[in-house]
């Protein structure tokens, strides 16, 4: 049972343009969310996150939104750079529990 | 202190045999945890430890793994009569915070059973 789902294994994004990585889930006992950024050969390190009490939480280039009536999220790069290029991880957890569940991931090639 | 330290980075095993993985976190996050990940999935949570006390294990966790973490410092993850089905990269993360941008990954011990 896929609770995180991201539905795009892989995206390609001209350098400059927005990227933009989408996640829907189907726990609704998940009140937090996480979006972990991964390269070959490295473990996940950590993005950006958001509340379930926020809909939009923003990080220079990166901005995560949240609608929680369609149970979907979404991460947007701008602009995007070569440096981009890696698997992004859409994770979640509900409050009080000390695990986070990952989707399986979406690969963003940043093309020049 | 280097982040989270894991050994050894590769593992090629024999079917059957047993393998003992290593995780030292970082000095002084409490929390530390095991995840496994297989080609084309995401990290699928295993087991983790508050301190010295395992708190929760993941039903993925068969009786042939078991998991330590002595005095609350490093952790040992044992799988024993390895199968086909353990490759995968297993995957270590410590914190402080229950939130999970706490978490800091190790890079990540890859076992291929042959």
């Amino acid at each position: 049972d896929q609770q995180v789902k991201q539905n795009s294994p892989s995206l390609s994004v001209q350098e400059g343009r927005i990227s933009i990585l989408n996640c829907d889930y189907t726990n609704s006992m998940f009140d937090y969310f996480l979006w972990y950024k991964k390269y070959p050969a490295e473990g996940p390190t950590f993005l950006i996150s958001i509340s379930s009490i926020k809909d939009k939480n923003e990080d220079g280039r990166f901005t995560v939104f949240l609608n929680k009536s369609a149970k979907h999220l979404s991460l947007h790069i701008v602009p995007s750079q070569p440096g981009d290029s890696a698997v992004y991880f859409c994770a979640a957890s509900v409050n009080g529990d000390d695990k986070i569940i990952f989707g399986k991931g979406t690969r963003l090639h940043i093309l020049p | 202190d280097t982040g989270v330290s894991q050994n050894p980075r590769h593992k090629i095993t024999k079917r059957g045999q047993n393998v003992t993985f290593r995780c030292d976190p970082i000095s002084e996050h409490n929390r530390l945890y095991w995840y496994r990940q297989t080609l084309g999935q995401g990290p699928e949570f295993l087991t983790y430890f508050q301190n010295e006390a395992q708190l929760e294990k993941s039903r993925l966790l068969s009786d042939r793994f078991s998991a330590e973490r002595p005095k609350g410092s490093f952790s040992t993850l044992e799988i024993q009569r390895t199968e086909q089905g353990d490759s995968a990269m297993y995957l270590c993360a410590s914190s402080l915070s229950t939130k999970g941008y706490g978490y800091t990954f190790g890079s990540g011990t890859r076992l291929t059973v042959v």
